[in-house]
């Protein structure tokens, strides 16, 4: 089975603070991808990632950065918090195949508060 | 416009009967895949099942169903014989075109069921 964990469930951060979101896949997936998901709005793109150090942005990436310098590993930051930045946060992987399913796999999530 | 719709923002059914949540798509692709993901309470995601476009027979995965009707551009999920613990948020998905990395994935607003005992 494909595992996807993340550092944390629940994380409590005040505003300006540096924030660390580390996810780890145990699949050997190429794509790695960071959500944020808010009541109204659904899930929402920041980063992805198709192969150690390679990113690309997704819809939202203001006021995020991401790392991935090993392949099971994406990690999204966020420089100085924001209240605007609270939310729950979802990690996935996914295999790049020619005829794919693709299928993303996703982590527990994270659910940050920003104060 | 919205690539995943998802009309039923809430549906109660009641145990052990089988249960239809609605999604369609639009996409000018010719190759695309649906999925369709499980959030309970927890947060977690859980992916239920995969169609992919030219697949000729609906897919099945235990007690859910995928029916989908490719000139409707429909692709409901089918729950059978359904369970206290199938309540949850259901997100239809959709990954349009290949060879891409997997950025090409939208997701509907999401049906939240309610199995009643």
């Amino acid at each position: 089975d494909v595992k996807v964990t993340q550092s944390s469930r629940y994380l409590v951060k005040r505003t300006g603070e540096k924030v660390f979101l580390e996810c780890v896949q145990d699949m050997d997936h190429e794509n790695m991808f960071w959500y944020r998901q808010d009541p109204g709005l659904g899930l929402r793109l920041i980063y992805f990632s198709y192969d150690v150090k390679m990113k690309e942005k997704g819809d939202i990436p203001e006021g995020y950065s991401v790392s991935r310098e090993k392949k099971e590993r994406f990690s999204l930051i966020l420089e100085s918090a924001s209240t605007n930045q609270t939310s729950m946060y979802l990690c996935a992987s996914s295999l790049t195949e020619s005829e794919a399913q693709e299928t993303q796999y996703f982590g527990p999530g994270t659910r940050l508060l920003v104060l | 416009a919205q690539k995943i719709t998802q009309t039923q923002p809430g549906m109660f059914v009641q145990e052990k009967e089988a249960v239809t949540l609605d999604c369609t798509y639009d996409t000018s692709d010719q190759s695309y895949g649906l999925f369709w993901y499980k959030q309970p309470s927890s947060g977690e995601m859980i992916f239920l099942i995969y169609q992919g476009s030219y697949d000729e027979q609906n897919a099945t995965e235990g007690r859910y169903s995928l029916n989908f009707q490719k000139a409707r551009k429909s692709a409901n999920l089918v729950i059978s014989a359904s369970q206290l613990g199938d309540s949850a948020m259901y997100f239809c998905a959709m990954r349009e075109g290949e060879g891409n990395y997997g950025q090409n994935f939208v997701f509907g607003p999401g049906t939240r069921l309610s199995v009643l005992p």
